[in-house]
C-alpha cells in the first residue's frame, strides 16, 4: 500500500532532550517536506527537499534540522526541543513533474508536547 | 510570501449545503487546492482548479474561483456528517515548495 509512515504518532518530552521524528514513504516521491499544525495558524512549511541531498528551509525553520540521505526517508531533528515546538507535526511527499499536477500525500501525525 | 485566510468555523444541519470560502493574496497562482483533514489523520486532496478555469464540479463538490479578486470557494451539497472535517485551502505558485496552506475552516455537521 503506498503510504508515508510517521513515527511515533505521540511523543511528550522535556525541554532540551533531542529527538528526531522519522518519515517514510514507499512510493519513490523526490519531494519531500514536514509542516507544522497549529491552532488558528493552519499549516507551516518547516523544511522540504527537492531530492537527496538537497533540502531547503520553508517558512519556520528555526529550532529544526532535517536530513535526507536516502530518498525513501527525511526525518525531522529537534536537537534542543523548546515548549514552543509543542505542535502537531505532518510528513508529505510527492513525485515531481512540471507537467501534470501531483498531488502531496500526507502521513497520519506525529502530536509533540514538549513540557 | 502568500497569505490565505478562511474563517475557522462552520456550522451547517444535514442535508443543507456548506459553502467554505478562502481568500489569498498571490495572483500567480497555478492550482488551487482543496485539503481535507479528518479527525486524527493526515490530510488528503479532496479536489483542486487550475487558474484558468472558473469553476469546476465534482460529484457533490463545486469549487468556483475568482481570479480577479483572489476568492475561491468550496460547496458541498447535501452535507452529510461524514463531511464533518478540517477544510484547508491552499493555493500553489509555482514549485511544489510554493503551497501556502490556509487556516483550514472546521465544518460541524448537525444530524
Amino acid at each position: 500500500e503506498a503510504q508515508v509512515t510517521q513515527n511515533p504518532r505521540y511523543l511528550i518530552t522535556v525541554t532540551g532532550k533531542k529527538l528526531t521524528v522519522t518519515c517514510s514513504q514507499n512510493m519513490n516521491h523526490e519531494y519531500m517536506s514536514w509542516y507544522r499544525q497549529d491552532p488558528g495558524l493552519g499549516l507551516r512549511q518547516i523544511y522540504y527537499s527537492m531530492n537527496v541531498e538537497v533540502t531547503d528551509k520553508g517558512d519556520v525553520p528555526e529550532g529544526y534540522k532535517v536530513s535526507r540521505k536516502e530518498k525513501r526517508n527525511f526525518p525531522l531533528i529537534l536537537e534542543s526541543p523548546s515548549p514552543n515546538q509543542t505542535s502537531l507535526y505532518f510528513c508529505a511527499s510527492s513525485p515531481i513533474d512540471r507537467v501534470t499536477n501531483e498531488k502531496l500525500f500526507f502521513g497520519s501525525g506525529t502530536q509533540l508536547s514538549v513540557l | 510570501g502568500e497569505d490565505v485566510e478562511q474563517s475557522l468555523f462552520l456550522s451547517v444541519r444535514e442535508g443543507d449545503s456548506s459553502v467554505i470560502n478562502c481568500t489569498y493574496t498571490d495572483s500567480s497562482s497555478t492550482y488551487l487546492y482543496w485539503y481535507k483533514q479528518e479527525p486524527g489523520a493526515g490530510l488528503q486532496l479532496l479536489t483542486y482548479i487550475f487558474s484558468n478555469m472558473d469553476m469546476k464540479q465534482d460529484q457533490r463538490l463545486t469549487v468556483l474561483l475568482n481570479k480577479k479578486d483572489k476568492h475561491l470557494s468550496l460547496r458541498i451539497a447535501d452535507t452529510q456528517t461524514g463531511d464533518s472535517a478540517i477544510y484547508f485551502c491552499a493555493p500553489r505558485s509555482g514549485g511544489y515548495q510554493k503551497v501556502t496552506f490556509g487556516t483550514g475552516t472546521k465544518l460541524q455537521v448537525i444530524p
